[in-house]
């Protein structure tokens, strides 16, 4: 089946300006994650998304970025006025919670975010 | 000091040699340990995990976790140029299996 699907795969903005990350899960993952990976860093948490519950954003590091999810599927996630420090690769993950390898997780291609 | 270290490397080995990837971590807590592989480009992919301590393997592949020690490791043998890649250790906790805590990744090459 088809797998986790990021849009766009690469984005080129200037500081200051507000982008959108798209991530389209697989079919009935309820879980949903976003992370940021930027050069020699590892994966850096920034939000998760679990079925109907409040998401955990307890890693987004600062009120400039955002994100939901529409119908327990799709999710965008929102940098506002961005900065030079926010270019990185944003990474969407799903799983399927409730089961026994919950931690399981089926990332995307990724989304490389350069500002300029 | 991270909750997981990782040696960025870059580890660069002949075909055919043997491979070892380590992690270490300070949370006692962590119960779940994975192996991600990681293509130039590409999202990461579940290569192993394993559950506490002890060993597992996967044909050329073995996960080995060493509690004690806060300390896991994974063996590649016969190593082909297809397993160049960066490889992520992550972990979470039996409270909270899927946040998941990623080591930087190693960056392997493996020449011919």
């Amino acid at each position: 089946g088809a797998g986790v699907s990021q849009s766009p795969s690469n984005k080129v903005t200037e500081k200051g300006k507000d982008v959108e990350l798209r991530c389209d899960p697989i079919s009935g993952h309820t879980a949903l994650y976003w992370y940021r990976q930027s050069l020699g860093q590892g994966l850096e948490f920034l939000i998760y998304f679990q079925g109907n519950s409040a998401p955990d954003k307890s890693g987004l590091p600062s009120d400039r970025f955002s994100a939901e999810r529409t119908g327990g599927s799709v999710s965008t996630l929102t940098i506002q006025r961005t900065q030079q420090e926010d270019s990185a690769v944003y990474l969407c993950a799903s799983s399927l919670m409730g089961h026994r390898r919950a931690y399981e997780q089926y990332f995307g291609p990724g989304t490389r975010l350069t500002v300029t | 000091q991270k909750e997981v270290e990782q040696d960025p490397g870059p580890l660069s080995v002949p075909e055919g040699a043997i491979v070892s990837l380590n992690c270490t971590y300070s949370n006692s807590a962590f119960q779940y340990f994975m192996w991600y592989r990681q293509y130039s480009r590409k999202g990461p992919e579940l290569l192993m995990y394993t559950y506490s301590s002890g060993n597992k393997e996967d044909g050329r592949f073995t996960a080995q976790v060493d509690k004690s020690s806060k300390y896991i490791s994974l063996f590649i043998r016969d190593s082909q140029p297809s397993d160049s890649a960066t490889y992520l250790c992550a972990m979470s906790t039996p409270y909270n299996t899927d946040k998941l805590i990623f080591g930087t990744g190693t960056r392997l090459q493996v020449f011919p």
